[in-house]
């Protein structure tokens, strides 16, 4: 196993269409979670699930925001009707009794 | 509620110097606390972390990191700065369930090594 896998690493997209991004987990870590993080900031929490179940989600995750974990492996995040305000790195993260492990994140540009 | 907070968003050393991240907390519970390194465009890679264990604790690339709860602290240093050191540094804490809990960042502190 490689480690944390997002897809795509870089993402232009028009503003007020839709995009998707995907994360592979490391295989065996149950807790998945995404981060936010715009320049010159630190991440900040958008939400996670253990396996499949979302538990928990920010404020920062408005309706047109949202994620998925089918299967408890790989999950998506979707944000609908992009607005320049959402360009950001888009930071996943699996996690086991260990710690976490980060992916290289998504960069995703609303023009 | 827990938080971070980093003293310095610049920080900048000659290459050899000492390294010295400031980093306090705030938390209502034992903190779980982190130090990450972030290179340009990539994710973000474990320093070392802090998990009730040793205070002074030792990570990677020849960092450390000593929690100081009267101080509400946990800087990180490291002895002679490295051209490849330069990168931005965050320093986290969780919230609950151990150390796999939500991560809260601080802002982050951009650190230059001249030669």
């Amino acid at each position: 196993d490689t480690g944390v896998s997002q897809d795509p690493r870089h993402k232009i997209t028009k503003r007020g269409q839709n995009v998707t991004f995907r994360c592979d987990p490391i295989s065996e870590h149950n807790r998945l979670y995404w981060y936010r993080q715009t320049l010159g900031q630190g991440p900040e929490f958008l939400t996670y699930f253990q396996n499949e179940a979302q538990l928990e989600k920010s404020r920062l995750l408005s309706d047109r925001f949202s994620a998925e974990r089918p299967k408890g492996s790989f999950s998506t995040l979707e944000i609908q009707r992009t607005e320049q305000g959402d360009s950001a790195m888009y930071l996943c993260a699996s996690a086991v009794m260990d710690g976490y492990t980060f992916g290289s994140g998504t960069r995703l540009t609303v023009v | 509620a827990q938080s971070v907070t980093q003293l310095g968003s610049h920080v900048s050393v000659s290459e050899g110097a000492l390294v010295l991240l400031r980093c306090n907390y705030s938390s209502s519970v034992p903190p779980y606390l982190f130090w990450y390194v972030q290179y340009p465009n990539q994710g973000l890679q474990l320093l070392l972390k802090y998990t009730s264990a040793a205070t002074l604790v030792k990570g990677i690339n020849g960092f450390e990191a000593e929690f100081k709860k009267s101080e509400t602290s946990f800087h990180l240093t490291k002895p002679s700065a490295h051209m490849s050191d330069a990168a931005e540094y965050f320093c986290a804490v969780t919230t609950g369930s151990g150390n796999t809990g939500k991560l809260i960042f601080g802002q982050g502190t951009t650190l230059q090594v001249k030669p």
